[in-house]
């Protein structure tokens, strides 16, 4: 089936505009993350959705960054206000579960590339 | 609290040589440990995982990876490089008893196969 599907696939935008990435995770999979990869740097840690709970937020830098997430389907992450160091390849993964209990791999989507000028 | 390390960010070996990429960890707690794969243009891919059962893991595509505990190592190796495993891999780290947002991730390093 389908894998992990995000868009767009890259988005130039300026200083102070918001801007909207989305993803579509694989049909089924509870769990949804989120995470920001800048450049020569490993991924961090964004938002983890996992079914009806609340969203575990703990990594969003600021109050700029929102996500919501419909049901177990599409998630939106929102930057509000966007600066130059928000420039990243955003990363979305979704798993059947919680990978790190239930041993669940996560799937990757190809990420967005945001350059915020 | 948990880090990683990887020590190299760029390694480049012989089409048919031995890959060796190195990672580091620290963890207060007993860790899972994963390697993953991202390949020019693509999402990122999960290679292989430890998980507290055997500490030799075998992956995709020949790769495997030894969990040392005494050396707090775990280090990616396949036997003979080919060119299509030229890629950036990314060696991540976890407590074993808790949630993905405490996942850590190294920074990467990025493998180079000469014909």
């Amino acid at each position: 089936g389908a894998g992990v599907s995000q868009s767009p696939s890259n988005k130039v935008t300026e200083k102070g505009k918001d801007v909207e990435l989305r993803c579509d995770p694989i049909s089924g999979h509870t769990a949804l993350y989120w995470y920001r990869q800048r450049l020569g740097q490993g991924l961090e840690f964004l938002i983890y959705f996992q079914g009806n709970s609340a969203p575990d937020k703990s990594g969003l830098p600021s109050d700029r960054f929102s996500a919501e997430r419909t049901g177990e389907s599409v998630s939106t992450l929102t930057i509000q206000r966007t600066q130059q160091e928000d420039s990243a390849v955003y990363l979305c993964a979704s798993s059947l579960g919680d990978p790190y209990r239930d041993q669940e791999t996560q799937y990757f989507g190809p990420g967005t590339r945001l350059l915020v000028l | 609290a948990q880090s990683v390390t990887q020590l190299g960010s760029h390694v480049s070996v012989s089409e048919g040589a031995l890959v060796l990429l190195r990672c580091n960890y620290s963890s207060s707690v007993p860790p899972y440990l994963f390697w993953y794969v991202q390949y020019p243009n693509q999402g990122l891919q999960l290679l292989l995982k430890y998980t507290s059962a055997a500490t030799l893991v075998k992956g995709i595509n020949g790769f495997e990876a030894e969990f040392k505990k005494s050396e707090t190592s775990f280090h990616l190796t396949k036997p003979s490089a080919h060119m299509s495993d030229a890629a950036e891999y990314f060696c991540a780290v976890s407590p074993s008893y808790s949630s993905a947002s405490k996942i850590i991730f190294g920074s990467g390093t990025r493998l180079s196969i000469r014909p």
